[in-house]
């Protein structure tokens, strides 16, 4: 069964809208991470945010913010003020602490349109 | 500048020949990966690293080994490249002090005809 569920396969916006991503993950771990990535057209992946599990905090960072909803086990990707640049494959990703191995979703293809 | 990097980016064998692909780090992270990417699917892990001369078997290990001599080299190796190998293989590097977060190289994209 797949642990990390990325529903949406691809997404697409105006600029200066808001996007939501969402991901539902599978683990039966107590301590683990939950990072959002983004896969640029140049090949690389960038890191944007980080929620730990046994975080209360709504975690920010810049235009990024994520919406964690731990008895779910969902955890949202919001973009705000969406821009041409932020168009890109978004990864969600699980990481379990206990045995140090981290699964990705398969990704979201988000195209923002000028 | 904290950078992970691979060589080559772009790589073009025939069926049957022999791959390596290199990745280094300048962090001193303990811990690399080596995954593949495919169309429509996530990231795959074929290998993790956990020092030198420490290694595991990822989620996809088959037709692939790896060799960490040094805490900033971790090399993936195709003994007799397949076609299905075809794919955007990613390395990667984390600490395991600090958030955990993995830090990616920009990929090898290797074609294997």
């Amino acid at each position: 069964a797949e642990k990390v569920i990325q529903v949406w396969s691809t997404a697409s916006r105006q600029e200066g809208e808001e996007l939501t991503l969402d991901c539902s993950y599978e683990t039966s771990q107590v301590l683990y991470h939950l990072f959002w990535y983004k896969h640029l057209l140049s090949g690389e992946m960038v890191f944007l945010i980080r929620q730990t599990s046994s975080s209360t905090a709504k975690e920010r960072s810049g235009r990024y913010s994520v919406v964690f909803q731990k008895s779910l086990k969902s955890i949202s990707l919001i973009i705000s003020a969406l821009q041409p640049d932020d168009s890109g494959k978004y990864f969600c990703a699980l990481w379990e602490l206990s045995n140090n191995r981290i699964f990705f979703g398969d990704g979201t293809q988000l195209v923002v349109k000028p | 500048d904290m950078k992970v990097t691979q060589m080559p980016r772009y790589l073009i064998k025939r069926m049957g020949e022999n791959v390596l692909l290199e990745c280094g780090q300048d962090m001193s992270h303990e811990t690399m990966y080596w995954y593949r990417q495919d169309p429509g699917l996530g990231l795959q892990l074929i290998y993790i690293s956990y020092d030198v001369d420490s290694n595991s078997e990822g989620d996809i290990p088959k037709g692939y080994r790896v060799s960490r001599k040094k805490r900033e080299h971790f090399s993936l190796i195709l003994d007799s490249a397949k076609t299905n190998q075809t794919s955007v293989y990613f390395c990667a590097s984390s600490s395991r002090q600090g958030n955990y977060e993995q830090y990616f190289g920009p990929g090898t994209r290797l074609t294997v005809l």
